[in-house]
This record gives C-alpha cells, sequence and structure tokens, in this order.
C-alpha cells in the first residue's frame, strides 16, 4: 500500500460548491503539506501542518482550509470554488527534517 | 520574499550526454538543497540532497553547491531518454522549521 494517499484522484465541481480533498498517511510523520501545481507556476504552497495541534499558512492559503484530524490525516478545503483554483493538488509529508518530503499521488481537481 | 530559480527549459540533450540544471536562490541563509525530479502526471521524488560546498555524487548524478554564489546545480552524466522529466530544485532556510521553498522546475528532454 502507498504510503501517502489522496483522496479523490480527480474531482470536478461546479463553481460555488464546497469540496474536500483527504490526505492519508502511514510514514508515521508528524509534518504534512499541501501544495498546488500549475503549469509554468511550479509548486505552492498552501497550508502546512508541523503536529496535530499546528496549522501555517503556505504562500497561497485565500479561498482554502484545512483541518488536522490526526498525525496520519490532513484535509484540505475550497469553502466556495472557483475555476481559477483547477490545479493538481499535492498532499507530502515530512519527518523532522523537511528536505525529504514524500508526496501523494495527486488530486486533479476542475471546477467549472 | 524568498525565491528560488530556475530556467524552465526545455533543456534538450543527446543521449549519453551531460545535462547540467542550474539553480539560484536569494536567501543568503540557505542551508538544505535539495532536487526533486517529477515524472509528467506522476509527484515530485527527491533524487539528491548537498548541505556544504562542493561536489556531491551518486551514481550518475552530481549536485554541485556554491554557497557564495547561491548557486546549486545537478549534472546527470550519460543521460538517457528514461531521465526525461522535469527537475525542482528546493531550498530550506532554517534548521528545518520553515518549508521547503520549490523552484518552478526545469524541463530535461533527453533525445535517443
Amino acid at each position: 500500500d502507498a504510503d501517502v494517499t489522496q483522496t479523490p484522484r480527480n474531482r470536478i465541481t461546479k463553481t460555488g460548491k464546497r469540496i474536500m480533498l483527504e490526505c492519508s498517511q502511514t510514514k508515521g510523520h508528524d509534518r504534512m503539506y499541501w501544495y498546488r501545481q500549475d503549469p509554468g507556476l511550479g509548486l505552492r504552497l498552501i497550508y502546512y501542518s508541523f503536529d496535530v495541534k499546528d496549522i501555517n499558512k503556505g504562500e497561497i492559503s485565500d479561498g482554502y482550509s484545512v483541518s488536522r484530524q490526526a498525525q496520519a490525516k490532513f484535509s484540505l478545503s475550497l469553502e466556495s470554488a472557483i475555476p481559477n483554483q483547477t490545479a493538481l493538488y499535492f498532499c507530502a509529508t515530512s519527518d523532522l527534517k523537511p528536505g525529504k518530503q514524500y508526496f501523494g499521488p495527486g488530486t486533479r481537481l476542475t471546477v467549472t | 520574499q524568498k525565491e528560488v530559480e530556475q530556467n524552465s527549459g526545455p533543456l534538450s540533450v543527446p543521449e549519453g550526454a551531460i545535462a547540467s540544471l542550474n539553480c539560484t536562490y536569494s536567501d543568503r541563509v540557505s542551508q538544505s538543497f535539495f532536487w526533486y525530479r517529477q515524472y509528467s502526471g506522476k509527484s515530485p521524488e527527491l533524487i539528491m540532497s548537498i548541505y556544504s560546498n562542493g561536489d556531491k555524487e551518486d551514481g550518475r548524478f552530481t549536485a554541485q553547491l556554491n554557497k557564495a554564489s547561491q548557486y546549486v546545480s545537478l549534472l546527470i552524466r550519460d543521460s538517457q531518454p528514461s531521465d526525461s522529466a522535469t527537475y525542482l530544485c528546493a531550498v530550506n532556510t532554517h534548521s528545518g522549521n520553515t518549508p521547503l521553498v520549490f523552484g518552478k522546475g526545469t524541463r530535461l528532454s533527453v533525445i535517443a
């Protein structure tokens, strides 16, 4: 089984809908991250969490929220989806040193 | 704003040649440097890390770091078509208490 899983893998939704992307990990890492990737813009950090009680905004947090339900689970929500949130979303984990990050397979989200 | 800059490419090299990928960073206190490889439609994976000035070799890959020039590079010897991917440079500033900053990536194409 994969160490970092994301659900769903693909999602098409309409403008204004609330959507949740889920991430689970079995690596036992405390640190978890959410990124979005757009062509030509690279990976951009949305939110990160260094432990269950720690939530931090990243570079592009507007329009997103997160929940760290347990060490192994970190969810990303789009409260009211808009078309420019169409992107590939990655969850990642790391141990105490963030350099070695383990990425999930990604969720391709399309907002119409 | 901490920045990591990479040429977006595509960088095209013939099979068997040396591919040279470059990265510059803006924050002088950066301490840790990483190269991730991302195949099209897949998630990034760590291939090299380097922490001190000089060269670090791992198989066909060599990472080079020059902190005075704020420059890190990745050399791929005997390039293979399977090396065709996007290569992301990532930098960590402090001792591990801040997330990685990623460059936008360089797309490498190895021509058979």
